[in-house]
Order: C-alpha cells, then sequence, then structure tokens
C-alpha cells in the first residue's frame, strides 16, 4: 500500500538558517504530494502541492520539487523565521492508475517538529 | 468567510459514554473526512463521504460512527467500543472525493477519556 517516510526529528535551527526536511514515498500510479503545516493547537493547513513529476510547489518562501525517479518531496527554505515553528507532515493523495479512480485518502508521514530559535 | 468549524474544541468523556464530534463545512465541498491523530503519528483516516448519505470506512473505522444527512455536516461518534478514544480529531473536505483536489481541514476537537 502507500505510505510516506519523513525524515525524524525533532528539527531545531536558528533564525535564517537554512531548512530541508526529507520527504520518500511509496505508492502505485500517480499520486499528488502535499506538505502541510500545523501550528500548536490547530488544524492542519496546506501548505505546498505537486501534482506530476518534476513540478515545484512553493508558497512562503517553501519549496519542494516532485521527483519521481527517487519518489521524493523533500521540503527546504533558504531562511527560515521563529514563526516557522512548527510540526510538517508531507503526505501524498492516491493517482489514478489505468483506468482508475482514486478515492482521495491522504497517506501522511508521521510529522516533523520544526523548532526555530532566535 | 468559507471554512471549516468544529466544535467543541476540548471535549471529555468518561470511560463507556458516546460522544459526537460537530463538522460543519461553508465550502460547498462534496467530500468530506475525519482524520484521528495521535502524538508522534501522522493523521489516519477514520470515514469519509462522497455525498449526501453515502459513507465509507477508511482505515480505522472501528468504534466509530458518521452521518451525512447534509452536505453542510459530517458529525463523528465515538463510542464506548473505541478501546482507546483519547486523541485529536480532525476533519476535512475537499471539492470532490478523487482527483487533486486540495483537502482543506478543520481547527481539530482534542478528546479525553477520564
Amino acid at each position: 500500500g502507500d505510505s510516506v517516510t519523513q525524515m525524524e526529528g525533532p528539527v531545531t535551527l536558528s533564525e535564517e538558517a537554512f531548512l530541508t526536511i526529507n520527504c520518500t514515498y511509496t505508492a502505485t500510479g500517480y499520486p499528488s504530494l502535499f506538505w502541510y503545516v500545523q501550528y500548536p493547537g490547530e488544524g492542519l493547513q496546506l501548505l505546498l502541492k505537486a501534482t506530476k513529476a518534476d513540478d515545484k510547489g512553493s508558497n512562503k518562501g517553501f519549496e519542494a520539487t516532485y521527483r519521481k525517479e527517487t519518489t521524493s518531496f523533500h521540503l527546504e527554505k533558504g531562511s527560515v523565521q521563529v514563526s516557522d515553528s512548527a510540526v510538517y507532515f508531507c503526505a501524498l493523495r492516491s493517482g489514478s492508475g489505468a483506468g482508475g479512480t482514486s478515492y482521495g485518502k491522504l497517506t501522511f508521514g508521521q510529522g516533523t517538529i520544526l523548532t526555530v530559535h532566535p | 468567510d468559507g471554512g471549516i468549524t468544529q466544535s467543541p474544541k476540548y471535549l471529555f468523556r468518561k470511560e463507556g459514554q458516546n460522544v459526537t464530534l460537530s463538522c460543519e463545512q461553508n465550502l460547498n465541498h462534496d467530500a468530506m473526512y475525519w482524520y484521528r491523530q495521535d502524538p508522534g503519528q501522522g493523521l489516519r483516516l477514520i470515514y469519509y463521504s462522497q455525498i449526501v448519505n453515502d459513507f465509507q470506512k477508511g482505515d480505522i473505522a472501528e468504534g466509530y460512527s458518521v452521518s451525512r444527512e447534509k452536505k453542510e455536516s459530517f458529525p463523528l461518534t465515538v463510542t464506548s467500543a473505541q478501546k482507546n478514544p483519547t486523541a485529536f480529531y480532525l476533519c476535512a473536505s475537499s471539492i470532490l472525493l478523487g482527483g487533486t483536489d486540495t483537502q482543506y481541514f478543520g481547527p481539530g476537537t482534542r478528546l479525553t477519556v477520564l
């Protein structure tokens, strides 16, 4: 079945440091890939997404590129801020195989806690 | 403003009691979902619904029940059969069930069994 593996956390950085959170996946067909962010005590917010190979999703300085050859969707940001402290989830949505129809289930990684210090 | 609301934010239940979590959306989305989140884990799908009066079990449906009588509403009942109900529950919706539609999440309900 589908699965998502994220790098283990927690990750602690100083403000303005470079961020990478690794995400690799296993899926059949052509999944869509997502990064969600969860601030303390809140629900999940979509950060960015990519729907096909070589697509780059970007938002608020964060980027991730859909790499089918390495089955990866690593999240990067060039200069983190204290306000970026949150839990980050990589997720995939089952794609449509030949003649198939996805039912839209999201499969999540376990989440990576990011803490940014001033 | 369009969005998803969940209530209550915090809920306490005694063992052996059923409890119902509310989820309402005004996004005119057809599909709705319930997820459970446990510490250090990702989200796991409990139930999902594509249209009114239709819903399907997800990966961990045992001990839970849902209804979808209106497009905007998808309440989740945690029954006394659920062995470990203490968790953070998240409701989500999307335009359609399939394709590349984004799922939008509510703020969540934290359920604690005393």
